[in-house]
Parts: structure tokens; sequence; C-alpha cells
């Protein structure tokens, strides 16, 4: 089955400063890749996303960057800010129509330093 | 915060007994999956069904049970035979959609077993 690891685990960054969260993955077939971001006390809720026919996407400060053939996707938030700690996991999904599931990663605890 | 809903909050057990969580979603998402959440461990997936009347083991399906009796309705039971219950669970829901697999997460149950 599908392997999703994710570094580093715990991340503290300077306020306004950029912060880079890197995942890699075990099945090449794999094909959808998306990050959640759970806020302390919150359920996690997705940020962004991405296909393995896409090789970065951005969302004003967020976006994420995939090598298909080092099979590893990274999230890249610029510019942080206070409200951008959280912990943050990243997941892959192997295409199986009435068998999909992620596998997440073990998460990343951001902390913006103020 | 609305669509899908997991009740209780906290729930406290004895050891030995069972006790049963409860997904509930009006999103008319047909998929639903329960995951577990330990601290530095991310989210591992419990069971997941894609469809009524059918469901599918995940990583760690060891100690608990499902059932899908209704579209809307995934209660996870926790039973005895589970080692280590203490956790919190989050349930989700999606689209079974190619074009779409994003999750949708309750608020999550925090179950103790002492």
């Amino acid at each position: 089955g599908e392997n999703v690891e994710q570094h580093p685990s715990t991340l503290s960054v300077q306020e306004g400063d950029s912060a880079v969260i890197k995942c890699t993955y075990s099945d090449s077939a794999s094909n959808y890749f998306p990050w959640y971001k759970q806020e302390l006390g919150k359920r996690p809720q997705l940020i962004i996303d991405i296909r393995s026919n896409v090789g970065e996407k951005k969302d004003q400060r967020i976006a994420v960057t995939l090598n298909k053939t080092a099979k590893h996707f990274s999230l890249h938030i610029t510019e942080t800010q206070p409200e951008d700690s959280a912990v943050y996991f990243c997941a892959a999904i192997h295409p199986n129509f009435g068998n999909e599931k992620l596998t997440f990663g073990t998460g990343t605890r951001l902390t913006i330093i103020p | 915060d609305g669509g899908i809903t997991q009740s209780p909050k906290y729930l406290f057990r004895k050891e030995g007994q069972n006790v049963t969580l409860s997904c509930e979603q009006n999103l008319n998402h047909d998929a639903m999956y329960w995951y577990r959440q330990d601290p530095g461990q991310g989210l591992r997936l419990i069971y997941y069904s894609q469809i009524v009347n059918d469901f599918q083991k995940g990583d760690i399906a060891e100690g608990y049970s499902v059932s899908r009796e209704k579209k809307e309705s995934f209660p996870l039971t926790v039973t005895s035979a589970q080692k280590n219950p203490t956790a919190f669970y989050l349930c989700a829901s999606s689209l079974r959609l190619a074009t779409s697999y994003e999750q949708y997460f309750g608020p999550g149950t925090r179950l103790t077993v002492t």
C-alpha cells in the first residue's frame, strides 16, 4: 500500500518568513495530493491540493509543488502570519474506483514566531 | 461547521466496555471514513465505506467495527478487543467522484478509556 513520509515534524519560523514542508510517497500510481490544516482544537480542513498532471499550484500565499519522478511534493507558505500556526498534513491517494482512500503523513506542527 | 457531525465531543468509558461513536452527514456524500489521531502519528484510517451496506478495513481495523445502514450515518464501535482505545477519533465524508477527492471532517470525539 501507499506510504507517505512527512518532514519536519515541527517547524518554527519568524513571522513574515517562508515555511516549507516536504512529503514523499511510495506508490507511483498515486495521482492526487492534498494538504490539510488543523488548527488547535479544530477539525482538519483542505487548504490546497494538486493532481499528478500538474507540477505546481498556487493560492495566494500558499503553493504546492510536485515532482513525480522523485515522488515528492511540498507545501510552501510565504509571508507567514500568526494564523498560519497549526498542524499541517499531507496525503496521497491511489486511484482505484470504488476503493479510494487517503494515506496521510504524520503531520508538521508549524509555529509562527511574532 | 455544519454538514458532518460527531457525538459526543468527549466520551469516558471503563476498560472492557464497548462504546459506539456517532457520525452523521447531510452532505449527500457517498463515502465515509473513520480515522484515529494520536500525537505524532497523523491520521490513521480505521474503516471506510464507499456505499451503503458496504465497508472496508483500513490500516488499523483490529478492535473496531462499523455499520453503514444509511447513507447519512457511519457509526464506529470501539470494542474491548482494542488494546489502546484512548484517542481522538475523526469521521470524514467525501463525494465518490474521480473529480473530487476532498474529505470533509467532523469535529471529532475524544475517547478516554480507564
